[in-house]
């Protein structure tokens, strides 16, 4: 069964800090993708890594996929209280499978003022 | 451009009623995938449709089912309503539906069953 994994499940950090979130599987996945929803709101797609070892960055966000493809981290410099959110990640189920996208069970932030 | 809407936002229902939810995606866009979030379990896969056929169906029982318009618009219907249905119900849509490609989704519609 593919799962993903996410860690810390919670983490309130002060305006400033860095911080870094995990997502693992035992599964290799051809991409994984990472989300941020606001109370109230749906998902919105922050990135979409595909090939394993590769970094992104979206302003202060730093997105890398790990060489095997089982594993990403999402790296934040310089917390702002906009960041507080759910992070998710997600990737595509195997033909296997009865889903077509898993989702991880998210990390919630808090970036206190 | 306008997203994904969702009707309605909010919903109160009791056990045993059924529901209808609904989903217009974003212009252009074919494939439109429901989700039911929980604390406990999380987002959860629960069917795809493309050009009015489903496509996928996660593990959810046969009380939830779903269909799609031609204008590619979809209704998601929840049948002998049970406590555990309680959850927000999220839509996301996307232009072919390929597993790499970005789902925009809607803010959901939040249901609670007394």
């Amino acid at each position: 069964t593919q799962l993903l994994e996410q860690s810390p499940q919670f983490l309130s950090i002060q305006e400033g800090e860095n911080l870094t979130v995990y997502c693992n599987s035992s599964s290799v996945f051809s991409s994984l993708q990472w989300y941020r929803q606001e109370p109230g709101e749906g998902p919105v797609l922050l990135v979409t890594v595909v090939t394993g070892g590769e970094v992104k960055k979206l302003k202060r966000l730093t997105f890398q996929f790990g060489d095997a493809r089982k594993d990403s981290s999402l790296h934040i410099t310089a917390a702002q209280p906009g960041d507080t959110g759910l992070y998710l990640c997600a990737g595509p189920a195997s033909k296997t499978s009865y889903d077509k996208v898993i989702f991880g069970p998210g990390t919630s932030l808090s970036v206190i003022p | 451009k306008a997203g994904v809407t969702q009707t309605p936002r909010y919903l109160i229902k009791t056990r045993g009623q059924q529901v209808t939810l609904s989903c217009s995606p974003i212009s252009g866009h074919r494939s439109v995938s429901w989700y039911q979030q929980t604390p406990g379990q999380g987002l959860q896969f629960l069917f795809e449709y493309f050009s009015e056929t489903q496509r996928n169906k996660g593990n959810f029982p046969g009380r939830f089912s779903g269909r799609q318009f031609s204008n590619s618009r979809s209704e998601m219907n929840v049948s002998t309503l049970e406590l555990g249905d309680s959850a927000l119900y999220l839509c996301a849509s996307s232009r072919t539906g390929a597993s790499n490609q970005p789902q925009h989704f809607g803010d959901g519609t939040r249901l609670s069953i007394l």
